[in-house]
C-alpha cells in the first residue's frame, strides 16, 4: 500500500496569513490530489496534479494554489487564509493498477 | 455533471442484523470505491470494483457493482459495534483520475 503522509495534524491560523500544507508519498505515483471534507458537504476535489509540475483545478479550487518540484511531495497554498477556509484538508495519492485512492491522516485547519 | 447519491445517510442497527447501503451515480462509470472513515480519522480503501457484475468480499462487507443500473450496494452480514463508521461510496468519471465522492452513510451498530 501507498503511505501518505501529511506535514501537520492540526493547525490554526489567523485571517490573511499564508498556509502551507504538505503532503508526501512514500512512492513513485504520478497523481495526487488535494480534497477538503466538510459537513453536509461530503469530499470536493480542490486541485490535482498528475506529473512534476502539472496540475489540474478541482471543483473548488478559488483561494487556493499548489506546487508539485519532486514526484513524492505536493503542497496545498492557501494565499491568504480566510475563515470559510476552516475544514479538514486531505490529501491523497493514486495507484495507477487499481486507480484506488490511498488517503493521508488529514490536516484539520482553522482560521481564526 | 457525474452525481453520486448513498441511501440511507444514517443507518442505526443492532448487533446480529443484516442491511444494505445503497450507492447511485448518473454518468456511465466503470470503476466505484467504498472507503471507511472513522470519527476523526482519515478514509480507508474497503473495495475497488472495476467491472460489471464485481463482487467483492471482506469479512462481514460484501460489495457489488451493476454498471448497467449505475447502482453500487454494500451489504452488511451479521452487523458488529466495530462496524460503526461512515462508509463512502466514490466513482470515477469516465475520463478518470477524478473521483465523485457520496454523502456518505453514517452507520451505528448498537450492542
Amino acid at each position: 500500500d501507498v503511505k501518505v503522509t501529511q506535514s501537520s495534524r492540526y493547525l490554526v491560523k489567523r485571517t490573511g496569513e499564508k498556509v502551507f500544507l504538505e503532503c508526501v508519498q512514500d512512492m513513485d505515483h504520478e497523481n495526487m490530489f488535494w480534497y477538503r471534507q466538510d459537513p453536509g458537504l461530503g469530499l470536493r476535489l480542490i486541485y490535482f496534479s498528475y506529473d512534476v509540475k502539472m496540475k489540474e483545478k478541482g471543483d473548488i479550487p478559488e483561494g487556493y494554489s499548489v506546487s508539485r518540484e519532486k514526484k513524492e511531495r505536493f503542497s496545498l497554498i492557501l494565499e491568504s487564509a480566510s475563515t470559510n477556509q476552516t475544514s479538514m484538508y486531505l490529501c491523497a495519492v493514486e495507484r495507477e493498477q487499481t486507480y484506488e485512492q490511498y488517503f493521508g491522516p488529514g490536516t484539520r485547519l482553522t482560521v481564526t | 455533471e457525474l452525481k453520486v447519491e448513498q441511501n440511507p445517510l444514517f443507518l442505526s442497527m443492532q448487533e446480529g442484523k443484516n442491511y444494505t447501503i445503497y450507492c447511485n451515480y448518473s454518468t456511465t462509470s466503470d470503476r466505484l470505491y467504498w472507503y471507511r472513515q472513522d470519527p476523526g480519522k482519515s478514509l480507508e480503501s474497503l473495495f475497488v470494483l472495476l467491472s460489471n457484475g464485481a463482487v467483492k468480499q471482506e469479512g462481514r462487507l460484501m460489495a457489488s457493482l451493476d454498471t448497467k443500473a449505475r447502482l453500487s450496494t454494500l451489504h452488511i452480514t451479521a452487523a458488529v459495534h466495530d462496524l460503526s463508521a461512515t462508509y463512502f461510496c466514490a466513482v470515477d468519471i469516465p475520463s478518470g483520475s477524478r473521483l465523485t465522492f457520496g454523502e456518505g452513510t453514517q452507520l451505528t451498530v448498537n450492542p
